[in-house]
């Protein structure tokens, strides 16, 4: 079956640099979310979109933007990053109305130097 | 995660074994709990949810049992095997909002 899938894997960027992280949804999925995951950490929610729009906003910096396509992908933006940036990044799928069962991608693996 | 946590950090069983991991919670107004396991470098995997009205659950070897008198959370492996070796988190969702809020992991070793 077809699963959420995010790029690029790995990425190395230097302070101060920006980032775009890419996340393509589970076919069907309308609903995407965004979540970092520090070392030895439990993820946490950044944002969620539905349609286009966003519904949830979670612990996400004023330096991180995101949006969500016509074709349900999704797209973070990072600006000026900091050391502490570096982090998993993971993006999830669900259908709108069942966010209890979502789908998390491999993640991207986002080094700041 | 604020509002929900783990008891243990770490967990080490025999292969066959049953094991139970267990989760504590804060928030009355959760309504869905959701166990997902997490394999080294992977994103987390779900494995069986439970809505806040039902107290026990089962799927293929698992069984999520909830607890509201004490808010706890449990999730029971049957005859563990190897492959099961991962850190596990108990998320829940909360007051309508999709957003997933993850407890504390619980690092599952399976010893053969």
């Amino acid at each position: 079956a077809a699963g959420v899938i995010q790029s690029p894997r790995h990425l190395i960027k230097e302070k101060r640099e920006t980032a775009t992280l890419k996340c393509y949804p589970i076919p069907r999925h309308d609903t995407v979310y965004w979540y970092q995951q520090g070392p030895g950490q439990d993820p946490q929610f950044l944002i969620s979109f539905y349609e286009k729009m966003q519904s949830d906003k979670g612990s996400i910096p004023d330096r991180f933007s995101a949006q969500q396509f016509s074709d349900y992908h999704s797209e973070l933006n990072m600006s000026s990053l900091e050391l502490g940036d570096s982090a998993l990044y993971f993006c999830a799928s669900s259908l709108r109305g069942a966010g209890y069962e979502q789908y998390f991608g491999p993640g991207t693996r986002l080094t700041v130097t | 995660g604020e509002s929900v946590g783990l008891h243990l950090p770490t967990l080490s069983v025999q292969e066959g074994d049953n094991s139970i991991i267990n989760c504590a919670y804060s928030n009355s107004a959760s309504d869905y709990f959701i166990w997902y396991k997490q394999e080294s470098g992977k994103g987390p995997q779900f494995i069986i949810d439970i809505r806040s009205n039902m107290d026990k659950r089962q799927g293929q070897r698992v069984t999520v049992l909830l607890n509201k008198t004490v808010k706890h959370l449990s999730l029971q492996i049957a005859a563990t095997q190897p492959g099961d070796s991962a850190v596990y988190f108990c998320a829940e969702t909360q007051g309508g909002s999709e957003k997933l809020v993850f407890g504390k992991g619980t690092k599952l070793t399976v010893n053969p």
